[in-house]
C-alpha cells in the first residue's frame, strides 16, 4: 500500500536559518504530492503541492520538488521565520479507487528568535 | 463564512453521551471526508463522501456514525464513545471525485473531542 516517510520532529533552528524537512513516499504508480502546515491550535492548510514528476511547488518561500527517481518531496526554505513554527505533513493522493490522502507522521518545527 | 468551518471546536462527553459534530463546506466541493487525528500517530481517514454518497469507511467501530444530508454538510454522530477516542476529529472537502488524483482537500480547524 501507499505509505509517507518524514524526518522525526522536533527540529529546532534559529530564526533565518535554512530549513529542510525530508519527506519519502511508496506508492504504485503516479500520486500527487502535498505539504500541509498545521499551526497550535488550528487544522491542516494546504502550503504547496506538485502532481507530477519533476514539478516543484512552492509558497511562501517553502518549496518541494517532486522527485520520482529518490520518491522524495523534501520541503525547503531559506530562511525561517519564528511565525513559521508549527507542524509539517507531508501527504501523496493517488487514484486507486480510493479517494484520500495517505499522510506522514508530521514534523514539528520549533524556530527560536 | 469561507472554507471549512467545524462546531463544537471543543467538546468533552462522558461514555454514555450522545453528540454531533458538524462540518460545513462554503467551497462548493462535493467531495467532504473525516479524520482522526490522536497524539503521535499519522493522521487516520476515517469515512468518505462523494455526491452525498458514502464511498469509504475506514473500518470505523459503529459507536461512529456519520451522515452526510447534502454536499455542504457533513456529520460525525457520537454514541458511547471510550476514552482512547479522545482526538481532534478533522473534516476536509475537496472537488469531486473524477477519477484524478490531483485534487487538493481543504481542512477544517478541527474540533478536540475529550472522552471521560
Amino acid at each position: 500500500g501507499n505509505s509517507v516517510t518524514q524526518m522525526e520532529g522536533p527540529v529546532t533552528l534559529s530564526e533565518e536559518a535554512f530549513l529542510t524537512i525530508n519527506c519519502t513516499y511508496t506508492a504504485t504508480g503516479y500520486p500527487s504530492l502535498f505539504w500541509y502546515v498545521q499551526y497550535p491550535g488550528e487544522g491542516l492548510q494546504l502550503l504547496l503541492k506538485a502532481t507530477k514528476a519533476d514539478d516543484k511547488g512552492s509558497n511562501k518561500g517553502f518549496e518541494a520538488t517532486y522527485r520520482k527517481e529518490t520518491t522524495s518531496f523534501h520541503l525547503e526554505k531559506g530562511s525561517v521565520q519564528v511565525s513559521d513554527s508549527a507542524v509539517y505533513f507531508c501527504a501523496l493522493s493517488e487514484y486507486t479507487g480510493r479517494r484520500a490522502l495517505t499522510f506522514g507522521s508530521g514534523t514539528r518545527l520549533q524556530v527560536q528568535p | 463564512e469561507t472554507g471549512v468551518t467545524q462546531t463544537p471546536r471543543h467538546l468533552v462527553m462522558g461514555m454514555t453521551n450522545k453528540k454531533s459534530l458538524k462540518c460545513e463546506q462554503h467551497l462548493g466541493h462535493n467531495a467532504m471526508y473525516w479524520y482522526k487525528q490522536s497524539a503521535k500517530k499519522p493522521l487516520e481517514l476515517m469515512f468518505v463522501y462523494n455526491f452525498k454518497e458514502q464511498t469509504e469507511n475506514n473500518s470505523v467501530p459503529s459507536r461512529f456514525s456519520p451522515e452526510c444530508p447534502n454536499s455542504s454538510h457533513l456529520f460525525l454522530h457520537l454514541h458511547t464513545l471510550q476514552p482512547e477516542d479522545s482526538a481532534l476529529y478533522l473534516c476536509a472537502s475537496s472537488q469531486a471525485w473524477d477519477g484524478g488524483s490531483t485534487d487538493t482537500q481543504y481542512f477544517g480547524p478541527g474540533t478536540r473531542l475529550t472522552v471521560l
